[in-house]
């Protein structure tokens, strides 16, 4: 267990909806990192957070969003869903802004239909 | 831009078998370098990592990687295979840069090496 909890597990919606997958860092960790996996991707980074402060932002899409609370959890927004969403979103944290190891969530499965 | 490459998209040895996945990346500066392993349905478990220091590191379940700077390489060994180490394995180097005025630091993955173990 890698301390980093992800819910849910497991998401299937119609196209054009809009889903928002939630990610609790570790203890202590200040940072968040979402990653989309796909099969012909790979492991695409998305956004990183910092303390509540976007830090860093990758391919991600405009259709999606993300943001860090004062809690430190994360929440990725996904809008606007076609069929090529569906992957599995990883949420991984850190103790610092880099320079460090992130641990990885069990990921978020989604389903576009 | 920072890039990591692993040439083997699948590889497949016996148990008992040694192992070596290959990783090569891109960086202008030293690199921080980590080797993750991803069981089916599973998330990304930390394997091992090298900052600085001894270029050849430890891990868990009995692995290890060396650094060589000349090579820009970062490969990844085990002497003998087992069939709970069928899994996929993912090298990846973090990097700092700039972004609105100030650091950031980004872990960017290879594509992944799919090990399968043969009984």
């Amino acid at each position: 267990d890698s301390g980093v909890t992800q819910t849910p597990k497991h998401l299937i919606t119609a196209t054009g909806q809009r889903v928002t997958l939630r990610c609790s860092p570790r203890s202590g960790d200040l940072s968040v990192y979402w990653y989309q996996q796909s099969l012909d991707q790979g492991l695409q980074f998305l956004i990183q957070y910092y303390n509540g402060e976007e830090r860093a932002k990758g391919n991600i899409l405009e259709r999606f969003s993300a943001q860090q609370f004062p809690d430190l959890h994360s929440e990725l927004n996904l809008s606007s869903l076609e069929l090529g969403d569906s992957a599995l979103y990883f949420c991984a944290s850190s103790v610092g802004g880099g320079g460090t190891e992130a641990f990885f969530g069990q990921g978020t499965r989604l389903t576009v239909v | 831009a920072q890039s990591v490459t692993q040439p083997d998209i699948h590889i497949t040895v016996s148990e008992g078998a040694s192992l070596e996945l290959r990783c090569n990346y891109s960086y202008g500066a030293t690199p921080y370098l980590f080797w993750y392993v991803q069981s089916p349905g599973q998330g990304l478990q930390l394997l091992l990592k090298y900052f600085s220091g001894d270029t050849l590191v430890q891990g868990i379940k009995g692995f290890e990687a060396e650094f060589k700077r000349s090579q820009s390489s970062f490969n990844l060994r085990k002497p003998s295979v087992h069939w709970s180490d069928a899994a996929e394995y993912f090298c990846a180097v973090g990097s700092f840069y700039a972004y609105s005025g100030a650091g950031s630091y980004q872990l960017t993955f290879g594509k992944g090496t799919k090990l399968s173990v043969i009984p």
